[in-house]
C-alpha cells in the first residue's frame, strides 16, 4: 500500500524569505506523480505543482520548486520569497499512473509572518 | 468558465439520517472522484465515477454510494449518519477516469455536521 508522510504539522517563515516543507512516500510502482496541493482558510484545494516520477529534473513553477528524490522517496516543497498569501495548510499527495485515488499527507500548515 | 461546484455549502444532520451532497464537474471534464476530509486531517478518497459507472472505490463502507448523470455531474449519498461522519467533503474533477496523469480539481466542499 502507498502511503505518503509529512513529519511537520506547523511551520512558520518570515514574509520575504524561504521555506522547505517535507514529504516522504512509500511506493513500490514505478509509474507514479507528485503533488502538493495549497487548501487556504477558504477551504479550496489548488495544485501548486507536480512531478512526474519517470522525470529527473525537479519542477518549478515561479517561486514554487520540489526537490524530488526518487531514490529516498522523499519529494519536498521549497517556497521563495514567501508571500502572505502563502499562509494555508499544505498537502502532498501521491497517484499512480493508472488509478483515480490521490493519496494525501496529513499536511503541513504554514503561516507566513510580516 | 465555471470551475467544480458543490452544493450545499454547509448541512447538518442527526445521526441515522441520510444525506445527498452534489457536485458539478468543471467545463470539459467527465470523471468525478469524491474525499472525505476530517479535521485537521488530509482528504481521504471514497471513490471516483466515470461513464456513469463507480470506477475505483476507498476504504468506506457501503453505507457511502454515489452516482453519475449523463451530464458528468455527481451526487454522493451517505445512510445511516454516524458521527465520525462529520467532515468536509470534497468533490473533484478531472478527464478520462483512472488516469493519474490528469490534474484534480477541487470543489468548495461541503461541512457536514453530524449531530
Amino acid at each position: 500500500a502507498q502511503t505518503v508522510t509529512q513529519s511537520q504539522p506547523e511551520m512558520s517563515v518570515q514574509e520575504a524569505e524561504t521555506v522547505t516543507l517535507s514529504c516522504t512516500y512509500d511506493t513500490s510502482e514505478n509509474n507514479y506523480y507528485l503533488f502538493w496541493y495549497k487548501q487556504p482558510p477558504s477551504r479550496q484545494m489548488i495544485l501548486v505543482i507536480r512531478q512526474e516520477a519517470y522525470k529527473q529534473q525537479n519542477a518549478t513553477e515561479n517561486r514554487f520548486s520540489v526537490n524530488f528524490q526518487k531514490a529516498a522517496k522523499s519529494f519536498s516543497l521549497k517556497i521563495s520569497d514567501s508571500q502572505l498569501g502563502d499562509t494555508a495548510m499544505y498537502f502532498c499527495a501521491f497517484i499512480r499512473r493508472s488509478q483515480g485515488n490521490l493519496i494525501f499527507g496529513k499536511g503541513t500548515k504554514l503561516s507566513v509572518k510580516p | 468558465d465555471a470551475g467544480v461546484t458543490q452544493s450545499p455549502t454547509h448541512l447538518i444532520k442527526t445521526r441515522g439520517q441520510q444525506v445527498t451532497l452534489r457536485c458539478s464537474p468543471k467545463s470539459g471534464h467527465d470523471t468525478v472522484s469524491w474525499y472525505q476530509q476530517a479535521l485537521g486531517q488530509g482528504p481521504q478518497f471514497i471513490f471516483q465515477y466515470y461513464e456513469e459507472e463507480e470506477r475505483q472505490r476507498g476504504n468506506f463502507p457501503d453505507r457511502f454510494s454515489g452516482h453519475q448523470f449523463p451530464n458528468y455531474s455527481s451526487e454522493l449519498n451517505v445512510n445511516a449518519l454516524l458521527l465520525g461522519d462529520s467532515a468536509l467533503y470534497l468533490c473533484a474533477s478531472s478527464l478520462g477516469g483512472l488516469a493519474g496523469y490528469n490534474e484534480q480539481f477541487f470543489g468548495p466542499g461541503t461541512r457536514l455536521t453530524v449531530l
